[in-house]
């Protein structure tokens, strides 16, 4: 079956550390992004890609970086880890703009 | 107006009962509308789609207000297991991306 599939799902790390999450699906979407998932905020929206090559900032884009070589893949780099980014981070794929978006199971990110 | 309003609940209520959440939302020109379902700690799920004449599967039902700008989601006979934060959900952001409201907390006791 077709799925999307996170790495780590938990994660502790320092100040200033480099952190790349891991988000990795196999329905060959093109669509793929990347939110976090804060209390009181809901679901924000860091970066998106439309396809290979392509990413586009969200919402909440500082800090963050994606790149996109190959359809299945799109990792999220925190290039310098800060507090205010301790946060449950969620992938997401779909195949076009009115259909179902599918979401992996999570990350779970401190940052101390 | 905020793109995405939910009441946050939360919703406490016994088995069987009737539960209706409603989320209001600011895009005139949103065209997909959903339904999210989320358990604690986990991804949210898509429960399901809003159709414009309305739409049913099983014990829930989902309106679609244009005019007014609302959509809305009824739950008949409340099952324990319908414990969950319910997302509203619309396209309308930057080339059409999903936008997420913070979701309604609903608790079903015994």
């Amino acid at each position: 079956d077709a799925e999307i599939t996170q790495s780590p799902r938990h994660k502790i790390t320092e100040t200033g550390r480099q952190v790349t999450l891991a988000c990795h699906q196999t329905w060959n979407h093109n669509n793929m992004f990347w939110y976090r998932q804060d209390l009181g905020h809901g679901l924000r929206l860091i970066h998106y890609s439309y396809g290979v090559h392509d990413t586009n900032k969200g919402e909440v884009s500082d800090g963050y970086s994606v790149s996109r070589s190959n359809t299945e893949d799109l990792p999220l780099t925190l290039e310098s880890a800060a507090s205010s980014q301790t946060s449950v981070y969620f992938c997401a794929s779909r195949e076009g703009l009115a259909t179902e978006q599918f979401f992996g199971p999570g990350t779970r990110l401190t940052v101390l | 107006r905020k793109e995405v309003e939910q009441d946050p609940g939360p919703f406490n209520v016994p088995e069987g009962a009737t539960v209706a959440f409603n989320c209001t939302y600011s895009n005139s020109a949103s065209q997909s509308f959903f339904w999210y379902r989320q358990d604690c700690r986990k991804e949210p799920k898509l429960l399901m789609s809003v159709y414009s004449s309305g739409n049913e599967d099983g014990r829930f039902t989902a309106q679609l207000n244009r005019a007014s700008q609302y959509i809305s989601l009824l739950i008949r006979d409340s099952k324990l297991s319908d414990s969950a934060t319910y997302l509203c959900v619309l396209n309308g952001g930057s080339q059409g991306n999903l936008i997420f409201g913070k979701g309604t907390k609903l608790s079903v006791k015994p």
